[in-house]
Order: structure tokens, then C-alpha cells, then sequence
């Protein structure tokens, strides 16, 4: 079945530092992907997406690019702040049908440190 | 800035009581979630309904669970009875439909429960 797989964490990184985090997916179909991202007892926000294939998602600093060829959609920044420390949960979807529910990874803790 | 409402924020329960969340949409989103999130997961779709009709709820343990969302506005999810593998976080999202332009799901800040 459509699944998303990320890369464990923690993710430990000084501030300034580049940041990526990988995540690639199995699908059936042609998804959209997703970025979301968790703040401490918060729910999720979405940070960015790509509905296409060599689509690029961008938000806040942040950056993903759908890669069709190695079904992989990994995110990136070039400097974290300390103010980025969240979990970050990769997802899909296929639209049309009467569902379009999304699929997440398991999610990556990103900590950022000073 | 149009939000989801989710009540409570937090809620303890013992064991084999019931136990109800509840959940407002953004005004004019005729989709609805409910997702659960075990500690250290990802969250997983327990039922999806547009307006008022359920069009998935494969993942619900419906010998336990229910929800409904009888206006196709609000909805309320039951578990009864309550079992400590329910320990989890219930997050409730919306979005405008189901086609791709407007699917963007818009999450509350969800509701962690602990059965004791």
C-alpha cells in the first residue's frame, strides 16, 4: 500500500548550520507531498508542498523538490534557527475518489541548539 | 485567522469509561478528519467525512468508537470503553473538498488523551 518513509531522529544541529531531512514514498498513484511541521503540544501546520513531479515547495527558508525518478521528496534549509526546533512529518495523498486522506511518516525531531 | 476548534485540550480518564472530544471546523469546509497520533508516530485517519456523510472510516475500531457530524458543521468522536492502548493524541483537520485545489487540511491543536 502508499506509504511514507523519513529518516529517525533526533536531529541534532547547531544553529547556521543545513539542514535536510530525507523522505521518500511509495504510491499507486501520482500524490501530492507534503511538509508538516509540530510544534510542542501543538497540532500540525503545514510548511510546504508539491503537487507535481520536479515541483519545488518553499516556505519560511525551507525547500523540497518532488523527485519522481527516486520517488523522494527530502526537505531542506540552508541556516536553522533555534526557533525551527519541531518534529517534521513528510506526507502524501492521491486525490479524485471519494477519499483523500493523508499518509505520514513516522516523523523527525529536529533540535537546534545555540 | 480561521482556526479548528478541538475541546478539551486535555483529558485523563480511567478505563472503561466513556469518553467524548469534540471539533469545529473552518466556516465552509464541507471536509472533516479525525486523525490519531500515538506518541512517536505519525498520525493515521480514523474516519473522513464530507459534510455529513462518512466516505472512510476503515481504520475506526468500531466496536468502540463512533463519531458522527450530524449538520455537517461540527462533529464529535466517542470512545467507549476507554482502553489504555487509547493513550494518544486525537487531532481533528478540515479542508474546503476533496479536489486537488483545495484540499489543503487545516489541523486544531488536537486533544491528548491519557486512560489510566
Amino acid at each position: 500500500g502508499d506509504s511514507v518513509t523519513q529518516m529517525e531522529g533526533p536531529v541534532t544541529l547547531s544553529e547556521e548550520a543545513f539542514l535536510t531531512i530525507n523522505c521518500t514514498y511509495t504510491a499507486t498513484g501520482y500524490p501530492s507531498l507534503f511538509w508538516y511541521v509540530q510544534y510542542p503540544g501543538e497540532g500540525l501546520q503545514l510548511l510546504l508542498k508539491a503537487t507535481k513531479a520536479d515541483d519545488k515547495g518553499s516556505n519560511k527558508g525551507f525547500e523540497a523538490t518532488y523527485r519522481k525518478e527516486t520517488t523522494s521528496f527530502h526537505l531542506e534549509k540552508g541556516s536553522v534557527q533555534v526557533s525551527d526546533s519541531a518534529v517534521y512529518f513528510c506526507a502524501q495523498t492521491n486525490y479524485g475518489g471519494a477519499t483523500n486522506k493523508l499518509i505520514f511518516g513516522t516523523g523527525t525531531l529536529l533540535a537546534v541548539q545555540p | 485567522e480561521a482556526e479548528v476548534a478541538q475541546s478539551p485540550r486535555y483529558k485523563i480518564t480511567e478505563k472503561s469509561q466513556a469518553v467524548a472530544f469534540w471539533c469545529d471546523p473552518i466556516s465552509g469546509h464541507a471536509t472533516l478528519y479525525w486523525y490519531r497520533q500515538i506518541l512517536g508516530q505519525g498520525p493515521e485517519l480514523l474516519v473522513q467525512f464530507q459534510d455529513e456523510s462518512v466516505v472512510d472510516d476503515s481504520q475506526l475500531p468500531k466496536d468502540r468508537f463512533s463519531a458522527e457530524r450530524l449538520k455537517g458543521v461540527d462533529s464529535t468522536l466517542k470512545i467507549q470503553p476507554a482502553e489504555l492502548g487509547d493513550s494518544a493524541m486525537y487531532l481533528c483537520a478540515s479542508s474546503l473538498g476533496l479536489g486537488q485545489g483545495d484540499t489543503e487540511a487545516f489541523f486544531g491543536q488536537g486533544t491528548r488523551l491519557t486512560v489510566v
